[in-house]
């Protein structure tokens, strides 16, 4: 595709809920990223892919997050029982290689009511 | 563990001024980059920085880069109206992490 796409663009869902997250990277890019961005707070390094290995999960904030990504394009984040300060924009990066510019998608504006 | 310091993290300025913005990061980078983020929006990408002396311009705005001082700068001259938004710094770290800085957040009064 021309852009990276995430999807959906808001999610609202109720405190112990799980919830899946899409980024969709553009064609041929084999870095992805995820970041966590609260209110008006800077980007929290969450994963990366390189390919489908992700050789640094550090920036998971607990074992109720966790991320996959099949066939070197689409990647999942997943948040099992949500809680409240799980609230923010989920923002997903990708790039032809580690190290070259990064495109990133629109976010996924998630609220845990 | 790369760690990203920018500085101010917030600026009101007037219009026709110029500024520098300045990003302080800890330990080896091999790389830098510079995003400008709308509210409400997501990031765009500014200048990826890859090597010592490093000089990239783009309309008004300029970004330097000194591996040896662990410093960039992005430097904003004439500042005009559209040019409000929050600017944000972040280095690659050895094992491949983007570090983003807290970020800038903008305001040029007309």
């Amino acid at each position: 595709g021309a852009g990276v796409s995430q999807s959906p663009s808001n999610k609202v869902t109720e405190k112990g809920k799980d919830v899946e997250l899409r980024c969709d990277p553009i064609s041929g890019h084999t870095a992805l990223y995820w970041y966590r961005q609260r209110l008006g707070q800077g980007l929290e390094f969450l994963i990366y892919f390189q390919g489908n290995s992700a050789p640094d999960k550090s920036g998971l904030p607990s074992d109720r997050f966790s991320a996959e990504r099949t066939g070197e394009s689409v990647s999942t984040l997943t948040i099992q029982r949500t809680q409240q300060e799980d609230s923010a924009v989920y923002l997903c990066a990708s790039s032809f290689s580690v190290g070259g510019g990064y495109t990133f998608g629109s976010g996924t504006r998630l609220t845990v009511v | 563990e790369l760690k990203v310091e920018q500085n101010p993290l917030f600026l009101s300025m007037q219009e026709g001024k110029n500024y520098t913005i300045y990003c302080n990061y800890s330990t080896t980078s091999d790389r830098l980059y510079w995003y400008r983020q709308d509210p409400g929006k997501s990031l765009e990408s500014l200048f990826v920085l890859l090597s010592n002396g490093a000089v990239k311009q783009e309309g008004r705005l300029m970004a330097s880069l000194d591996t040896k001082a662990r410093l960039s700068t992005l430097h904003i001259t004439a500042a005009v109206h559209d040019l409000s938004a929050t600017y944000f710094c972040a280095g690659g770290d050895r094992d491949d992490k983007i570090i983003f800085g807290k970020g800038t957040r903008l305001h040029i009064l007309p």
